[in-house]
């Protein structure tokens, strides 16, 4: 089992770019959560996909957009690349929606730096 | 709202020393409380979780910590600190409707001195 991967690892961009991040979650998971960790924070959630849905969404503006394909992957997108998007973005895979007893595994993320 | 408090941004300990790590939460019900490590170039991973039941929790790697309604408290400890231990870790409250959802404090830094 591969656990979650993302992809890429790395990543530069130019400010007003486009971005798309990707993740695939763990086997048996069929939920998808992003977060977004800027240097010397901890990581802050950007939106949950569950059965190609975006079913919850903290504080970010509509520039982060996301997609959930039926093999339960997902992406990433934030248009209009700031500097301040800069960080580490990480992807956890989980099952059902956050039900309880259930464990959330992270990915080792995507670092996205805007230049 | 939830939010999670780390007093401390860097902590260094000797090999062998114990540790203990602060966590602060603000939340209006029974949380469900979270530990995680992180490592340079690594994801994260979870040491050990509460959410009912014994107030002390027992996690991988050798780390505990003790859930206190009275001090709004969720602090880690390990009695003795190996080397491969460096690395920050994150406290974090789960969210009461979607047990994955997380809000992660700061992080704490730990350093272990040869």
């Amino acid at each position: 089992d591969a656990g979650v991967t993302q992809s890429p690892t790395h990543l530069i961009k130019t400010r007003g770019q486009q971005v798309t991040l990707r993740c695939s979650p763990k086997s048996g998971h069929d939920t998808v959560s992003w977060y977004q960790q800027a240097l010397g924070q901890g990581p802050q959630f950007i939106f949950q996909y569950y059965e190609e849905e975006e079913r919850q969404r903290g504080n970010f503006p509509d520039r982060f957009s996301g997609h959930q394909f039926p093999n339960y992957s997902s992406e990433l997108n934030v248009n209009a690349l700031l500097l301040g998007d800069s960080a580490l973005y990480l992807c956890a895979s989980s099952w059902g929606q956050g039900a309880m007893n259930t464990e959330a595994f992270f990915g080792q993320g995507t670092r996205l730096t805007v230049v | 709202a939830q939010s999670v408090t780390q007093p401390d941004i860097h902590i260094t300990v000797s090999e062998g020393a114990s540790l203990e790590l602060r966590c602060n939460y603000s939340y209006g019900a029974t949380p469900y409380l979270f530990w995680y490590v992180q490592s340079p170039g690594q994801g994260l991973q979870l040491l050990l979780k509460y959410f009912s039941g014994d107030t002390l929790v027992q996690g991988i790697k050798g780390f505990e910590a003790e859930f206190k309604r009275s001090q709004s408290s969720f602090n880690l400890r390990k009695p003795s600190v190996h080397w491969s231990d460096a690395a920050e870790y994150f406290c974090a409250v789960g969210d009461l409707y979607n047990f994955n959802k997380f809000y992660f404090g700061s992080g704490t830094k730990l350093n272990v001195k040869p």
